[in-house]
């Protein structure tokens, strides 16, 4: 089946510390997102990556990182200076740039204490 | 700076009666429109959506109006199901820019 993973559902760190949040692939898709939602917030653009080796800063970049070594994985980490790190992680893709249909993965909760 | 706005929170509808979602945007030059449900704690999956050229898409119990004077989009579900209860995002982009999601709108379908 194709589809997006993300792992794990849930995760819990200590302020202070880096977390690596894993997104794949498997629709042969290009572009790749990384997205946070807030209670009473819409989808917020963190990253993006259109190819291989490519990726641009969205909307609240501040305090994330991200690579694109492979076609099929986009992972995020979520550094010490993201003030508020702890909310709803979301990945998609697409098939490519202007591809308007973003297909999304289950989610990470991220809760940082 | 919201450039799309989805100014209802919560909604509550009967089961088998029309539930009505609405969105504004500012930026006129979107020009496609698409509709996102989202159960709690998984990814959103795309419903629906309409090119700026179009003012009417249906699909099923799903039909989407599209007023580009008034810059408004609205979903319409009939007849409601349970199912259908969820948080409704609608977004926009305009060409090859990234999508612009709405705060959502928590539909719930009581028997």
């Amino acid at each position: 089946d194709g589809g997006i993973t993300q792992s794990p559902k849930y995760l819990f760190r200590k302020e202070g510390q880096n977390v690596t949040l894993s997104c794949e692939q498997n629709l042969n898709h290009d572009a790749m997102y990384w997205y946070r939602q807030d209670p009473g917030q819409g989808l917020r653009l963190i990253y993006y990556s259109q190819i291989v080796n490519d990726f641009q800063k969205g909307d609240i970049a501040e305090g994330y990182s991200v690579s694109r070594e492979k076609k099929e994985s986009f992972p995020l980490t979520v550094t010490s200076a993201q003030k508020n790190p702890t909310a709803f992680y979301l990945c998609a893709s697409s098939i490519g740039k202007g591809a308007y249909e973003q297909y999304f993965g289950p989610g990470t909760r991220l809760t940082v204490t | 700076d919201q450039q799309v706005k989805q100014n209802s929170p919560s909604l509550s509808v009967q089961e088998g009666r029309i539930s009505i979602l609405n969105c504004d945007y500012t930026n006129s030059m979107f020009d496609y429109f698409l509709w996102y449900k989202k159960y709690p704690a998984e990814g959103p999956t795309f419903l629906i959506s309409i090119s700026s050229i179009k003012d009417k898409n249906e699909d099923g119990r799903f039909t989407v109006f599209l007023n580009k004077s008034a810059k408004h989009l609205s979903l319409h579900i009939v007849p409601s199901q349970p199912g259908d209860s969820a948080v409704y995002f609608c977004a926009a982009i305009r060409g090859t820019d990234k999508l612009i999601f709405g705060t959502g709108t928590r539909l719930q379908v009581f028997p």
